[in-house]
């Protein structure tokens, strides 16, 4: 167990929809990034935050954005999804601000699938 | 282009036995290299992390190399056991905030 925590596991959802992923930070740790993944695909890291600020954007598309809470947990919100969004998302954290810095610890997921 | 490819895409090797999984990266400036293993439908765990300076490290029975020269770094797996079966993900940073990750080695392990 990472100490990262994630929610829901699973979503199903329709295309055009709008959802909100959820994770909460490992305790002490002010960075967290969210990743894409989907299937037989790599990694696809989207955007990091640190300590309530955006800090890092990778290949995160507009429909799509995130936020950090002063609690330091995170939101990804997904809009107007297409089939192509179905994937696995990923959150991780660390206490480093710039991840080349230090560790990252991956939560378990949320499974995202778009009909 | 920075690049990170990892061969082969594929492996399946007998419990018990040993293998390699390469990772060839073309990103500079460099910062660091580390490997991840991914666990199907679970979040990648870090098996190890090397800087510039290091060549070698250990995590059990991972051993991790680096040629910072070549550019090349691989990861050995001794004696291999069903719960190795996996991804292993390698991953270099450039230093700040630039990170590429490879597209994976996916190995199974057969009894």
């Amino acid at each position: 167990d990472s100490g990262v925590t994630q929610t829901p596991k699973h979503l199903i959802t329709a295309t055009g929809q709008r959802v909100t992923l959820r994770c909460s930070p490992r305790s002490g740790d002010l960075s967290v990034y969210w990743y894409q993944q989907s299937l037989d695909q790599g990694l696809q890291f989207l955007i990091q935050y640190y300590n309530g600020e955006e800090r890092a954007k990778g290949n995160i598309l507009e429909r799509f954005s995130a936020q950090q809470f002063p609690d330091l947990h995170s939101e990804l919100n997904l809009s107007s999804l297409e089939l192509g969004d179905s994937a696995l998302y990923f959150c991780a954290s660390s206490v480093a601000a710039v991840y080349s810095h230090g560790e990252q610890f991956f939560g378990p997921g949320t499974r995202l699938t778009v009909l | 282009k920075n690049q990170v490819e990892q061969s082969p895409q594929s492996l399946i090797i007998l419990e018990g036995k040993n293998c390699t999984l390469q990772c060839n990266y073309t990103v500079s400036p460099f910062s660091n290299l580390r490997w991840y293993k991914q666990d199907t439908g679970r979040g990648p765990v870090s098996l190890t992390i090397m800087t510039f300076s290091e060549n070698t490290k250990s995590n059990g029975r991972y051993t991790a190399t680096l040629d910072a020269d070549t550019k090349q770094s691989s990861l050995h797996i001794t004696a291999s056991q069903l719960s190795d079966s996996a991804s292993y993900i390698c991953v270099v940073s450039q230093g700040g905030f630039k990170t590429i990750f490879g597209a994976g080695t996916r190995l199974f392990v057969k009894a």
